[in-house]
């Protein structure tokens, strides 16, 4: 089946710094990517849609200056959380749907194994 | 997309089938119900997909009721690798340009 990559699964860094978080399609192109945010006991929030070759799509309340989306192939997207602040400690998912057979409706989501990112 | 309403958690005894029921009743006519599940730490994983026949795969199987408004997930053996957090998704066949929205999903805990 499909496969979504994603590195690094955790990151430690210091406060005011920038992390990059990469999520690649192995076998398929994904011309669409969704970047997830998940906190400690609670459930996946989407955060933005990205898409290949222009701007992404943000969800309310969600900084566009801060968390930089670029998805410059039909394999990667990467997020980069700028200048971190220990509030932005979480875990960090990236999502891809893959046709399940020869129907273009007939997608399937396909999740990263998750980036855990600390701020100290 | 339909909201889904789950129970917040549920035990299992390993060998026993796990049943998680989930709640839809606002689901349209062209609307599937997806189960995921989240294992501590991990990415989702894709479990089974149904419309409105009951459906069945090596990991589980889905029973849709006849007016649509709820389901269950059956694990038929579950084992302590069973132990996740189930989610319960309502939403239209896509071709990949839709995010899948997770509610509060059921955290099932397989007992030895």
């Amino acid at each position: 089946g499909a496969v979504v990559s994603q590195h690094p699964s955790w990151v430690i860094c210091k406060s005011g710094t920038s992390v990059k978080i990469e999520c690649r399609s192995l076998d398929f192109q994904a011309t669409t990517m969704f970047w997830y945010r998940q906190f400690p006991k609670q459930s996946l929030m989407l955060m933005a849609t990205s898409n290949e070759g222009s701007k992404a799509t943000y969800e309310q309340g969600v900084e566009k200056d801060k968390f930089l989306i670029n998805h410059a192939s039909l394999t990667l997207s990467t997020l980069t959380v700028t200048s971190a602040h220990p509030e932005d400690s979480s875990f960090y998912i990236c999502s891809a749907r893959a046709r399940r057979d020869s129907r273009p409706m007939n997608t399937e989501a396909f999740f990263g194994q998750g980036t855990r990112l600390t701020v100290v | 997309d339909a909201k889904t309403t789950q129970p917040p958690s549920m035990d299992c005894a390993e060998g026993r089938a796990a049943n998680l029921p989930c709640n839809h009743s606002t689901i349209s006519g062209n609307e599937y119900v997806y189960w995921y599940r989240q294992i501590h730490s991990q990415g989702p994983q894709y479990i089974i997909h149904g419309l409105k026949n009951n459906e069945t795969n090596e990991m589980a199987s889905l029973i849709i009721t006849e007016d649509r408004k709820s389901s269950t997930l059956i694990l038929p053996h579950a084992t302590l690798r069973d132990t996740a957090v189930y989610y319960c998704i309502v939403s239209r066949m896509d071709t990949g340009r839709r995010a899948l929205t997770f509610g509060s999903g059921t955290r099932l805990q397989v007992q030895p």
